[in-house]
């Protein structure tokens, strides 16, 4: 089985300011990794996701996050952020079983607040 | 405009009078599923369909019933809601079974039983 851990239930950081939201998970296959966000009131949408070739992944809305297989991690940073990056994010996972169904398994989120 | 939509978005009901929260995909999506988000839970899947009359039990089945008649819609029931299932639901569509696949989202409904 599957299970995702996000460090950081809240993070609050001033407009401009760089970020790092946590994310670890435990797997007994290699899995697929995932970042979603979700705005207020809206639903889910995906920021970037990891399937293999280079550890590093750019997504949208100038976010990034590194796979650490030896650490099992698949932490989302942006250098610089903005009060429209306000949001609740969440990172998943999805076991690589070779064409599976695509069933996630999510975190339970991270809130990040930016502050002007 | 390619998305998935629910209906009703809101949603107040009393304990045991059955509903239906209605999903549908114009993306000719072969996966669907049914999420419920609760405050410090994340997203637990409810159930889901790997194509038309082919559905499975997610994490959190109990309570729940889903249909697959056709390709693009995929309705949660409830038979008898009763107040822990009050929640925020989601439903999801991805292009193909395959776990690379980017699921995308419908916009939520907010259900409170009573």
């Amino acid at each position: 089985a599957q299970s995702v851990t996000q460090l950081d239930s809240q993070v609050p950081v001033f407009e401009e300011a760089p970020v790092e939201l946590r994310c670890n998970y435990s797997s007994s296959v290699s899995v697929y990794l995932f970042w979603y966000v979700q705005y207020p009131n809206q639903g889910l949408q995906l920021l970037l996701k990891y399937l293999s070739g280079s550890t590093l992944v750019k997504g949208i809305n100038g976010f990034e996050a590194e796979f650490n297989k030896s650490q099992t991690s698949f932490h989302l940073r942006k250098p610089s952020v903005h009060i429209s990056d306000t949001a609740e994010y969440f990172c998943a996972v999805s076991p690589n079983y070779g064409g599976s169904q695509g069933n996630l398994i999510f975190g339970k989120g991270t809130k990040l607040s930016v502050k002007p | 405009e390619a998305q998935v939509t629910q209906n009703p978005r809101y949603l107040i009901t009393v304990t045991g009078k059955k509903l239906t929260v209605t999903c549908s995909q114009n993306m000719n999506h072969e996966y669907m599923s049914w999420y419920r988000q609760d405050p410090g839970l994340g997203l637990r899947q409810i159930y889901y369909s790997m194509n038309v009359e082919v559905t499975d039990k997610g994490d959190v089945p109990e309570g729940y019933k889903v249909s697959r008649k056709e390709k693009r819609n995929f309705p949660l029931i409830l038979e008898s809601p009763s107040p822990n299932q009050t929640s925020l639901y989601f439903c999801a569509s991805s292009f193909a079974e395959s776990s690379t696949d980017t699921q995308y989202f419908g916009p939520g409904t907010r259900l409170t039983v009573l």
